[in-house]
């Protein structure tokens, strides 16, 4: 049973660019998020989403930021022209279900952003 | 959120047992204690977690203090495998009715595991 796949695991992109990051969740997980760690920070969160919904966007940046999770395929994160503040690795955790017993997340390795 | 506070560093050696402890003095009585550990370079993992009983698992122990107000993870013999980033996490299940299932990372306590 494969874990949570996130690719790239490495992204270089140069200031003004477009970056996308991919996160396919585990099997048969329907709940998909995206966390955040800027250089020697902690992990914060970013954006909830279910299939075809987004359900808490409350730690997504207002401008440049975009994440979707479509019927069929990965979830994306989306960055338009990115900044060097942009740099950092981006982790996606999935869930199975949202039971009342919160669950725990499995995370994928991240993938890695460099803005030049 | 519920807040917690958990020591910055720790330092055991390698096959001792390592007892980690997290302060929540303001937990709720529906949030549930979780743990989760971040490697080096790799993504956070679950560990354990628990509501008010000790819990056990293959990874470790989860003492909970009986007022609910500290825990502490056990790992009852470090490896260096176990050298990580430990986070204490409050999660509570109204914010998961209400849709908010996110994990609140704060800056975790640093283990370092000597040879």
């Amino acid at each position: 049973n494969a874990g949570v796949m996130q690719n790239p695991r490495h992204l270089v992109r140069r200031r003004g660019q477009e970056a996308r990051l991919r996160c396919s969740p585990m099997k048969g997980h329907s709940h998909v998020y995206w966390y955040r760690q800027l250089p020697e920070e902690g992990l914060k969160f970013m954006v909830y989403l279910q299939k075809e919904n987004i359900i808490d966007e409350s730690g997504m940046p207002k401008e440049r930021f975009s994440a979707e999770f479509p019927k069929e395929g990965p979830s994306i994160l989306r960055i338009q022209q990115v900044v060097r503040g942009d740099s950092a690795a981006y982790f996606c955790a999935s869930s199975p279900n949202s039971g009342l017993v919160p669950g725990e997340q499995y995370f994928g390795p991240g993938t890695r952003l460099t803005v030049t | 959120d519920a807040k917690t506070t958990q020591p910055n560093s720790m330092e055991s050696n390698e096959e001792e047992p390592v007892h980690l402890p997290c302060n929540h003095s303001t937990i709720s009585g529906t949030d549930y204690i979780h743990w989760y550990r971040q490697l080096p370079s790799q993504g956070p993992e679950y560990v354990i977690h628990g509501l008010t009983s000790n819990v056990n698992n293959r990874m470790a122990s989860l003492a909970i203090a009986e007022d609910r107000k500290s825990s502490t993870l056990i790992l009852h013999r470090a490896t260096l495998r176990d050298a990580a980033v430990y986070y204490c996490i409050l999660r509570n299940p109204l914010q998961v009715i209400q849709g908010a299932q996110k994990l609140v990372f704060g800056q975790g306590t640093r283990l370092t595991i000597n040879p």
